[in-house]
């Protein structure tokens, strides 16, 4: 079964929104990233949060960590059509990087 | 610069007939490598991960396999496709554990 699962699966908002993606866990972690994927596309790496880190900004991204609820957010101010794509939380335990089912969005110009 | 390379980008296949899906990283050694598969607006399902030359984890028994010769090569195998080994693999390469992964492009897998 997955490690990671997402919410919502989908999402649509207007350009200049702010979209928020959730992740939930089951096991503890080392580490949790998030990751995007264009349509058809390789995953491309956006943010890594350790275990200990409880918030972490990269440019519009913000990533927050809640251990005891075993869960992630993962949000993207002002967004643009650009940032269509799908985005992927992943744990990695025991030298396997376990992703969620992830969550597909998409950013109305 | 490392870089990560999988191929062919497309693949038409029977029923039946074998499978090869090569993945070589250049620029870096000792990587841990992965195989994923991934259904239509699904998911990564985790096949195979690899911490070294001849080690092959399996996560899902199926009809495929892996195998690693060379330190930086990454091969995904099956001795008979079924229709529902279709799906789009990715290989990704991370320099330990705990670390972000990188992906290739992918194979976008049809078996008819």
């Amino acid at each position: 079964s997955q490690q990671g699962e997402e919410d919502p699966q989908a999402l649509s908002i207007q350009e200049g929104e702010n979209a928020t993606m959730n992740c939930s866990y089951k096991t503890s972690i080392n580490n949790l990233q998030w990751y995007r994927q264009n349509s058809g596309r390789g995953l491309v790496h956006l943010i890594l949060i350790r275990s200990n880190e409880r918030e972490k900004h990269s440019g519009r991204l913000r990533v927050t960590l809640d251990t005891s609820k075993k869960s992630s957010s993962l949000l993207i101010t002002a967004s643009r059509a650009a940032d269509t794509a799908s985005y992927f939380c992943a744990t990695d335990a025991r030298n396997k990087l376990v992703f969620g089912a992830g969550t597909i969005l998409r950013v109305k110009s | 610069s490392q870089t990560i390379h999988q191929w062919p980008a497309t693949l038409v296949q029977p029923v039946g007939s074998p499978l090869s899906l090569e993945c070589t990283v250049e620029g870096t050694s000792n990587p841990n490598l992965y195989w994923y598969r991934q259904a239509a607006g699904r998911g990564l399902q985790l096949l195979f991960y690899s911490v070294g030359i001849g080690q092959i984890s399996s996560e899902v028994p199926q009809n495929l396999s892996a195998s690693r010769p060379q330190d930086r090569q990454f091969i995904l195998s099956s001795k008979k496709l079924l229709l529902s080994d279709s799906g789009f693999y990715l290989c990704a390469w991370s320099a330990r554990a705990n670390t972000e992964a990188f992906f290739g492009q992918g194979t976008r897998l049809t078996v008819v």
